[in-house]
């Protein structure tokens, strides 16, 4: 079945700085990458998505690339803030629709 | 857009009691619904995928006679944690996915005492 690993497991910028979260899969099946912000209790929340045909998406502040042959994908935050702080999570979705999640992020953006 | 509403939010319960959790499609159909469980600080794992009018399909480890799994409409799936055990206590999701993308459930917060 399809394994995503996650790196780092936590991560502290400064206010203002990028935050940047890499993910790899190995099913080269897998062709729907969305990431997912999560609040301690609370349900996971997209904050963006990127499909196996594209190889870049940017969203304001957020940005995701995909390089399908390495099967790696990230995440880029811009111009942190204090209310990204959050728990982040990639994960991949295979040809039966599953999704399979990374270990998480802790991303901590400091005032 | 597209809702997923998952009751209740959390619950305690007993041990050796069981628990129905349930997660309805709120304005579309889902003939597939997914159960992740979370444990503090890990990750969201895939329990099982939930199939309307069949069996549901359990990942590896996770016991299907212990986490009974109903799709009986397009719309609602439901999870009863059996003979619930300390160890039990989690934070169970639900998903479903429509043209946009999975939608989640808010999530059962299950203490087991």
């Amino acid at each position: 079945g399809e394994n995503v690993e996650q790196h780092p497991s936590t991560l502290s910028v400064q206010e203002g700085d990028s935050a940047v979260i890499k993910c790899t899969y190995s099913d080269s099946a897998s062709n729907y990458f969305p990431w997912y912000k999560q609040e301690l209790g609370k349900r996971p929340q997209l904050i963006i998505d990127i499909r196996s045909n594209v190889g870049e998406k940017k969203d304001q502040r957020i940005a995701v690339t995909l390089n399908k042959t390495a099967k790696h994908f990230s995440l880029h935050i811009t111009e942190t803030q204090p209310e990204d702080s959050a728990v982040y999570f990639c994960a991949a979705n295979n040809a039966g629709n599953m999704l399979t999640f990374g270990g998480g992020t802790r991303l901590m953006v400091k005032p | 857009g597209a809702v997923v509403s998952q009751h209740p939010s959390w619950v305690i319960c007993k041990s050796g009691t069981s628990v129905k959790i349930e997660c309805r499609s709120l304005d579309f159909q889902a003939t597939t619904m997914f159960w992740y469980r979370q444990f503090p600080k890990q990750s969201l794992m895939l329990m099982a995928t939930s199939n309307e009018g069949s069996k549901a399909t359990y990942e590896q480890g996770v016991e299907k006679d212990k986490f009974l799994i109903n799709h009986a409409s397009l719309t609602l799936s439901t999870l009863t944690v059996t003979s619930a055990h300390p160890e039990d206590s989690s934070f169970y999701i639900c998903s479903a996915r429509d043209q946009a993308g999975h939608k989640f459930g808010s999530g059962t917060r299950l203490t087991v005492v």
